[in-house]
């Protein structure tokens, strides 16, 4: 079976520009949730979609956003990008709540 | 600002012998957890989960404990190897879906 994968893995922005990041989940898998991952602030979630539906969210400001197709494919979107953005964007898949949540390689985002 | 890395917790320990990686969570809600590895430019790996209602689970040369009484959980490896140098995570949901929170991970070095 197919892991978590995300596009692109690589991407580089200047600021105020904006960005989509895609993520298809394992196949059967209904949960999609997003994370930043950061150097000082590590680990932190972003949202999650389940049926196409928000389902929970973090502490994040409006300029990041997501949503997820009816074939559970998610994307996120951030707009006006600052440099405090660039991370590494990690998504993950699972069954269902609280089941077993795989992560994909993640996406490289610089903001210059 | 400059932003500050997380100081990690590292652990160094010699091939052959066991490892042992502790997490402290603060909320009584958590019910499920889960330990990550993460190698260098990868996305986290799913390692063993644990939910709140047993104390001990076990895998393959991995054992994870659940002491809900102090909020502490562990995870032992079994003869360790190089290739289990990584950085490992433990991530707490709190019956909120799948939004998990992480610790800030601890870093493991094999000497071979």
């Amino acid at each position: 079976k197919a892991g978590v994968t995300q596009t692109p893995r690589y991407l580089i922005k200047t600021r105020g520009q904006q960005v989509t990041l895609s993520c298809s989940p394992i196949s059967g898998h209904r949960s999609v949730s997003w994370y930043q991952q950061t150097p000082g602030q590590g680990l932190q979630f972003l949202f999650e979609y389940f049926s196409e539906t928000q389902r929970n969210k973090g502490n994040f400001p409006g300029r990041f956003s997501g949503r997820q197709f009816s074939n559970s494919r998610s994307e996120m979107n951030v707009s006006t990008l600052e440099l405090g953005d660039s991370a590494l964007y990690l998504c993950a898949s699972s069954l269902a709540r609280d089941y077993e949540q795989y992560f994909g390689p993640g996406t490289r985002l610089t903001v210059t | 600002g400059e932003s500050v890395g997380l100081h990690l917790p590292t652990l160094s320990v010699q091939e052959g012998d066991n490892s042992i990686i502790n997490c402290a969570y603060s909320n009584s809600a958590s019910d499920y957890f889960i330990w990550y590895k993460q190698e260098s430019g990868k996305g986290p790996q799913f390692i063993i989960d644990i939910r709140s209602n047993m104390d001990k689970r076990q895998g393959q040369r991995v054992t994870v404990l659940l002491n809900k009484t102090v909020k502490h959980l562990s995870l032992q490896i079994a003869a360790t190897q190089p290739g289990d140098s990584a950085v490992y995570f433990c991530a707490e949901s709190r019956n909120t879906g799948n939004q998990f929170y992480f610790g800030t991970g601890t870093s493991l070095t094999v000497i071979p």
